[in-house]
């Protein structure tokens, strides 16, 4: 099974700031990568597919990057309804395996 | 608009079963892969299982194998789990997910409200 391990586990951070999560692939999964966001409570959200194509509606201060095992994920400019657990995922394989999640919190 | 309503959580007992259903709207459900991914109490994602959309090909995460059954009823718009030899680790929220294509990617882009398994003595 691929395994995808992110980085941090937990960040904080305050509004207007840009912060950037790294998932990491334990081999390579190309471009097949997804980035969610979780609000307590609720089911995630797709914000990227394809490591960096942005989802209709989805602000564009979310940015994806990466390939083969490398990938990131950056908020360029924090803001208050961003404070969530974020998850990468790859889809090269089955099981499609997620990573562990970071979560957001405000400073 | 996209809808996925999962039923059939609820309380069950360890090597119990049950039988989740999600009903689809808003969408060709017929034509589209479908997945089942599940969320343990202040845990991450679980990748559960996939059905293709016709039903003739379906994948499981190892931890499931054996025990759970993924399929669907495209003249009902309907996927369902069904669930045997539930174990405590099996206690989580189970969301219905629908898989985009997109050229050669495919992703997760709508998900259910989830609906959630407890399997407890």
């Amino acid at each position: 099974d691929i395994q995808m391990t992110q980085s941090p586990s937990y960040l904080s951070a305050s509004v207007g700031d840009r912060v950037t999560i790294t998932c990491r692939a334990s081999q390579s999964v190309r471009t097949y990568v997804s980035w969610f966001q979780q609000i307590p409570g609720r089911a995630p959200k797709l914000l990227i597919y394809a490591a960096s194509s942005l989802r209709s509606g989805v602000p564009s201060r979310f940015i994806g990057d990466g390939s083969e095992t490398e990938f990131t994920l950056s908020i360029s400019s924090l803001q208050p309804e961003d404070f969530a657990t974020y998850y990468c995922q790859q889809s090269y394989s089955t099981p499609y395996t997620f990573g562990q999640g970071t979560k957001v919190d405000i400073k | 608009q996209v809808q996925l309503v999962e039923s059939g959580g609820g309380v069950v007992q360890p090597e119990g079963s049950l039988r989740l259903s999600c009903a689809a709207s808003g969408f060709m459900f017929r034509t589209y892969a479908m997945h089942w991914v599940r969320q343990a109490p202040g845990k991450g994602l679980e990748w559960v299982a996939v059905i293709v959309y016709d039903g003739s090909q379906k994948y499981y995460g190892d931890s499931v194998k054996g025990r759970f059954t993924v399929s669907r009823d495209n003249s009902k718009k309907t996927l369902y789990l069904e669930m045997n030899k539930l174990r405590v680790e099996d206690t989580a929220v189970y969301y219905c997910v629908k898989e985009e294509r997109r050229g050669s990617h495919y992703y997760f882009d709508e998900w259910g409200q989830g609906t959630l398994v407890t399997v407890s003595s």
